[in-house]
């Protein structure tokens, strides 16, 4: 009966590295969103994709920033050469179908710090 | 250009009186919104949202209100309790969309 689940919970890297979050949908779930929260900032989406697809990435910033979602495992979103300003919290969200109309789950996000 | 505004960072409320939060938007397309729920170090939890053609909704102590014309909607928690105390987003879809739109962001703290 797992929620969301994203990991890890803190990552820490610094300028020029790449980052790897990691985002299980809920079990059932073949839809998943990723939303990003800079701070004092409201969520903003980034990219939707179902397995194997890219539904709508426009979201993401056009360089540096990819996402997948595979046939088998979790959905990843991956940031290469990082910058202090993709410091933020990154939530993913699954739902069993597309749209948002009851509110999809949340999972408890990933804090990313560039130093 | 935000399209969805909460423009009350913060509110506070005596315990067993009533929590109302403002939203307001600027997209017209929008058809669909919804209330989020944040604690601090946890995702937000879906917690009500009403479709455009309804002007209220209720679940429980919590209700939502939508005012179209003036483009507005509002959260009313009755009566508010301690566990009540998080960050409340508002958050919009505008018809067929697959992303939503969210405020910045409404801190309530229920006072014991």
């Amino acid at each position: 009966n797992a929620g969301v689940m994203q990991n890890p919970r803190h990552l820490v890297r610094r300028r020029g590295q790449e980052a790897r979050l990691r985002c299980s949908p809920m079990k059932g779930h073949s839809h998943v969103y990723w939303y990003r929260q800079l701070p004092e900032e409201g969520l903003k989406f980034m990219v939707y994709l179902q397995k194997e697809n890219i539904i709508d990435e426009s979201g993401m910033p056009k360089e540096r920033f990819s996402a997948e979602f595979p046939k088998e495992g979790p959905s990843i979103l991956r940031i290469q050469q990082v910058v202090r300003g993709d410091s933020a919290a990154y939530f993913c969200a699954s739902s069993p179908r597309q749209g948002a109309d009851y509110g999809y789950t949340f999972g408890s996000g990933t804090r990313l710090t560039v130093v | 250009d935000q399209q969805v505004k909460q423009n009350s960072p913060s509110l506070s409320v005596q315990e067993g009186r009533i929590s109302i939060l403002n939203c307001d938007y600027t997209n017209s397309m929008f058809d669909y919104f919804l209330w989020y729920k944040k604690y601090p170090a946890e995702g937000p939890t879906f917690l009500i949202s009403i479709s455009s053609i309804k002007d209220k909704n209720e679940d429980g102590r919590f209700t939502v209100f939508l005012n179209k014309s003036a483009k507005h909607l509002s959260l009313h928690i009755v009566p508010s309790q301690p566990g009540d105390s998080a960050v409340y987003f508002c958050a919009a879809r505008g018809t067929g969309a697959n992303n939503l739109f969210f405020g910045t962001g409404t801190r309530l703290t229920v006072i014991p």
